[in-house]
């Protein structure tokens, strides 16, 4: 298995351009988090789905953040407009959910620099 | 609400001694308890978990944990570290539902080095 894939590893970009970071789960896990990681914050859960329908959004910073599940094999983190204090490092993770006890897997992470 | 905390930032040990990294956490109700550790420019991989049963734990790499119901700890531990062990930690919980759907707490991480 390939694990959790996130693209772009790393993204530059100016203050008020549109990101937008991609995940790919693990086939057949059908749970899938969105985490943001600074050192200021430590590791921050901001959306996460179970089926492909978010359950819970509260970590989500602000209206420019939002999140979309169309299906089981593709997740995107959209922000619009970018800011400088949104550079951190994005965290994808997915995991079988069948009552909370199984582990997630997380990818890579796309490291996001707004300048 | 749930919350886990890990007392010490930084974690010093001499290769080859024993480690050991402190968790604590508050749940209502039974918890799930998760480590994971994070190498540099590295996603989080899971070490280890408890659900129920045998107190101690183990997982991957030779680490292993006892989860401690009566002072709600869950304290990560190795008989011999490794300098390739230095990384950073974290413990996780989410309490036990029926109904699945709930998320994963994390602590603010422990980062281990191991001197050679």
């Amino acid at each position: 298995d390939a694990g959790v894939i996130q693209s772009p590893r790393h993204e530059v970009t100016e203050m008020g351009q549109e990101v937008t970071l991609r995940c790919k789960p693990i086939s057949g896990h059908n749970s899938l988090f969105w985490y943001r990681q600074t050192m200021m914050r430590g590791l921050e859960l901001l959306i996460y789905f179970n089926n492909n329908v978010p359950i819970d959004d509260s970590g989500m910073p602000e209206d420019r953040f939002s999140a979309k599940m169309p299906n089981a094999s593709f997740s995107t983190l959209k922000i619009q407009p970018s800011e400088p204090r949104d550079s951190a490092v994005y965290f994808c993770a997915s995991s079988f959910d069948q009552g909370g006890y199984n582990e997630q897997f997380f990818g890579p992470g796309t490291r996001l620099t707004v300048l | 609400a749930q919350s886990v905390a890990q007392p010490e930032d930084q974690v010093n040990v001499a290769e080859g001694n024993p480690l050991t990294v402190k968790c604590t956490y508050s749940v209502s109700g039974n918890p799930y308890l998760f480590w994971y550790v994070q190498y540099p420019n590295r996603g989080l991989q899971f070490l280890l978990k408890y659900i129920t049963g045998d107190n101690l734990v183990k997982g991957s790499y030779g680490f292993e944990a006892e989860f401690n119901k009566s002072q709600t700890s869950f304290h990560l531990k190795k008989p011999s570290a490794l300098v390739s062990d230095s990384a950073l930690y974290f413990c996780a919980v989410r309490p036990y539902s029926n109904f699945g759907n709930e998320k994963l707490t994390f602590g603010t991480g422990t980062r281990l080095t191991i001197i050679p």
